[in-house]
């Protein structure tokens, strides 16, 4: 069974710059995640999806962080502008149910530098 | 809200010693506990979870956790430590099933030789 999927691994910007990351999840998994972790500390959640659904966004930094699950399965995750504070690993996560009794799969991230 | 406390950012054991790391939760309900572990450029990884079934919980690579309600503690153990064990680990909680996990801060495991 193929896990989850990120693209791309690194990617080095300038401030101000945008960028885009990429996750395809495992496939029939109905929930997939975003999670931002900067060094140093643990995953925060940014979104979660149900489907393509957004079922929380509470920490999304909606004014310059963005998201979408088109068709329920892949997803993007987009920051315009971008910040020095944004640099961190962005976790793609799928789950085949809701959280908590379930078990989260996680892809091997993608770690955005900001310049 | 729910969230977990990891006592201790790095620990250091000797190769075949004991690994204890510590994790305290805080939640408003009984709680659904997970430890994860995170090997260099790599994605999380689940050791082990509990909800609400055993308080003493296995895991894979011969690890495992007990739930202690009195003291509000979920403490991850293996009884001899491996080089292989060397990563970051991350005591995580939910409120329920469909809720969110949420993440402690990490703990970083070196393995002495």
């Amino acid at each position: 069974e193929a896990g989850v999927a990120q693209s791309p691994r690194y990617k080095i910007i300038e401030k101000r710059q945008s960028v885009a990351f990429w996750c395809n999840p495992i496939s029939g998994h109905a929930t997939l995640y975003w999670y931002q972790q900067i060094l140093g500390q643990g995953p925060k959640l940014l979104i979660q999806f149900q489907n393509n659904g957004v079922v929380d966004d509470s920490q999304l930094p909606k004014d310059r962080f963005s998201a979408e699950r088109l068709k329920g399965v892949d997803s993007t995750l987009k920051i315009q502008p971008a910040k020095l504070e944004d640099s961190a690993v962005y976790l793609c996560a799928s789950s085949p149910h809701g959280t908590g009794a379930g078990e989260l799969f996680f892809g091997e991230g993608s770690r955005l530098t900001v310049l | 809200a729910q969230s977990v406390t990891q006592l201790g950012s790095h620990v250091s054991v000797s190769e075949g010693a004991l690994v204890l790391l510590r994790c305290n939760y805080s939640s408003s309900v009984p709680p659904y506990l997970f430890w994860y572990v995170q090997y260099p450029n790599q994605g999380l990884q689940l050791l082990l979870k509990y909800t609400s079934a055993a308080t003493l919980v296995k895991g894979i690579n011969g690890f495992e956790a007990e739930f202690k309600k009195s003291e509000t503690s979920f403490h991850l153990t293996k009884p001899s430590a491996h080089m292989s064990d060397a990563a970051e680990y991350f005591c995580a909680v939910s409120l329920n099933r469909d809720d969110k996990i949420i993440f402690g801060k990490g703990t970083r495991l070196h393995i002495l030789p």
